[in-house]
């Protein structure tokens, strides 16, 4: 089974608007950790934003939001008010166990693209 | 500034002619890892460090050698490449709390 699923291989965007890029995951573990990865045209990977497993409180990171859903083991990535730059591949990533276990399992990424 | 490098950003090798490809970081940060991108597989993560000798496997570790002697520093190995290897590898740290910084790619090609 795959540990971490982006089902949406590509959005297309209005300017401004919200998106919303999907996540699953599957861990019997109990301490894990989910990230995003943004991935521009130019090829560096930049990180966004980190949620972990016991975080009372989804993770904000300007205007980048994640919808943590543990019953549903979603981590969906919201970007409030898209812009232009924002057009880039989007990775999801978990890391199963405690900080200091630095074995990362990659989603398949979604593509986005903005459209002014 | 806080940086992970990797050189060469560029390789273009032939079959069985071993390779190394550098990874250094000035973040003094304990872990680091190495990963291949391959078209419609995301990241994949190929040997990772939790500190200065201590390495481990990841999900692709066939065909690839690392070693860690010195902590900022984290060199890939390939002892004789193949054309599946041909791929873009990334180099990564970390201090274990938040997530990796990634460097900016090496673009390898094996005929």
């Amino acid at each position: 089974a795959q540990k971490i699923t982006q089902t949406q291989p590509g959005m297309f965007v209005q300017e401004k608007e919200a998106v919303t890029l999907d996540c699953t995951y599957d861990t019997s573990d109990p301490s894990y950790g989910l990230f995003w990865y943004k991935q521009p045209s130019s090829g560096e990977m930049i990180f966004l934003i980190y949620q972990g497993s016991y975080d009372q409180q989804n993770a904000t990171e300007g205007r980048y939001s994640l919808n943590f859903q543990k019953a549903r083991k979603s981590a969906n990535l919201v970007i409030s008010a898209s812009q232009l730059g924002d057009s880039a591949m989007y990775f999801c990533a978990m890391r199963e166990g405690d900080f200091g276990n630095e074995k990362l399992t990659f989603g398949t990424g979604t593509r986005l693209t903005i459209i002014p | 500034e806080a940086q992970v490098t990797q050189n060469p950003r560029y390789l273009i090798t032939v079959t069985g002619k071993k390779l190394t490809v550098t990874c250094s970081q000035n973040m003094n940060h304990e872990y680091m890892s190495w990963y291949r991108q391959d078209p419609g597989l995301g990241l994949r993560q190929i040997y990772y460090s939790m500190n200065v000798e201590v390495t481990d496997k990841g999900d692709v570790p066939e065909g690839y050698k690392v070693s860690r002697k010195e902590k900022r520093n984290f060199p890939l190995i390939l002892e004789s490449p193949s054309p599946n290897q041909t791929s873009l590898y990334f180099c990564a740290s970390s201090d274990g709390r938040r997530g990796q910084f990634f460097g900016p790619g090496t673009r390898l090609t094996v005929l």
